[in-house]
């Protein structure tokens, strides 16, 4: 049973449109939620993250949404680059632990120019 | 900059032998981590430390062991390894409270 899910596979974006990806959850204890980008070859780099006192945090093009009633996230790159084409993994974790993440199993992102 | 250093990008074994893979980080993190990544299935993790000596179990122990001897190195053992063990294995360091940061990952392919 996987408690966090990204549905899309895959996701096609034109360079400079906005890229919006997806994640839901199931476990209401999660309060704490991360978005890693991956490329090929390489481990995962933490990107932004978003606690759930808070509905949206805001670092440069990346916006990370939490909506805590509909149990789901989103990120939001504005506008998208080349460069952002990987795979982005959305990962969470319940209290106060940096131990126990739960991973989604990935979108892969491609810019197309 | 943070490094975590694999010993291995790729790695070929045979069903039964014993496995090490090897993991140092260079930033005097208390806490460090193996995962396995599979298609389709996203980041399990297999084992965490928090501290020297400490260890934790994570989603998926079985089949698999661990060593903190010292704070910079983490080694994750398989016993006896078997085909279902093949996998990209990531480990990754975090000091407390903060994002994990991973190492290139290493391809283990048991025969």
């Amino acid at each position: 049973d996987q408690q966090v899910k990204q549905n899309s596979p895959s996701l096609s974006v034109q360079e400079g449109r906005i890229s919006i990806l997806n994640c839901d959850y199931t476990n209401s204890m999660f309060d704490y939620f991360l978005w890693y980008k991956k490329y090929p070859a390489e481990g995962p780099t933490f990107l932004i993250s978003i606690s759930s006192i808070k509905d949206k945090n805001e670092d440069g093009r990346f916006t990370v949404f939490l909506n805590k009633s509909a149990k789901h996230l989103s990120l939001h790159i504005v506008p998208s680059q080349p460069g952002d084409s990987a795979v982005y993994f959305c990962a969470a974790s319940a209290g106060d632990s940096n131990y126990q993440l739960i991973w989604g199993a990935g979108t892969k992102l491609i810019i197309k120019p | 900059d943070v490094k975590v250093t694999q010993s291995s990008r790729y790695l070929v074994k045979r069903t039964g032998e014993k496995v090490f893979l090897e993991c140092v980080q260079d930033m005097d993190h208390e806490n460090m981590f193996w995962y396995r990544q599979d298609p389709g299935l996203g980041l399990r993790l297999i084992y965490f430390s928090y501290d020297v000596k400490m260890k934790e179990k994570g989603d998926i122990p079985e089949g698999y062991s661990v060593s903190r001897e010292k704070k910079e190195r983490f080694s994750l053992i398989l016993e006896s390894a078997s085909t279902n063990q093949t996998s990209m294995y990531l480990c990754a360091s975090s000091p407390n409270s903060e994002p994990q940061h991973f190492g290139d990952g290493t391809r283990l392919s048991i025969l």
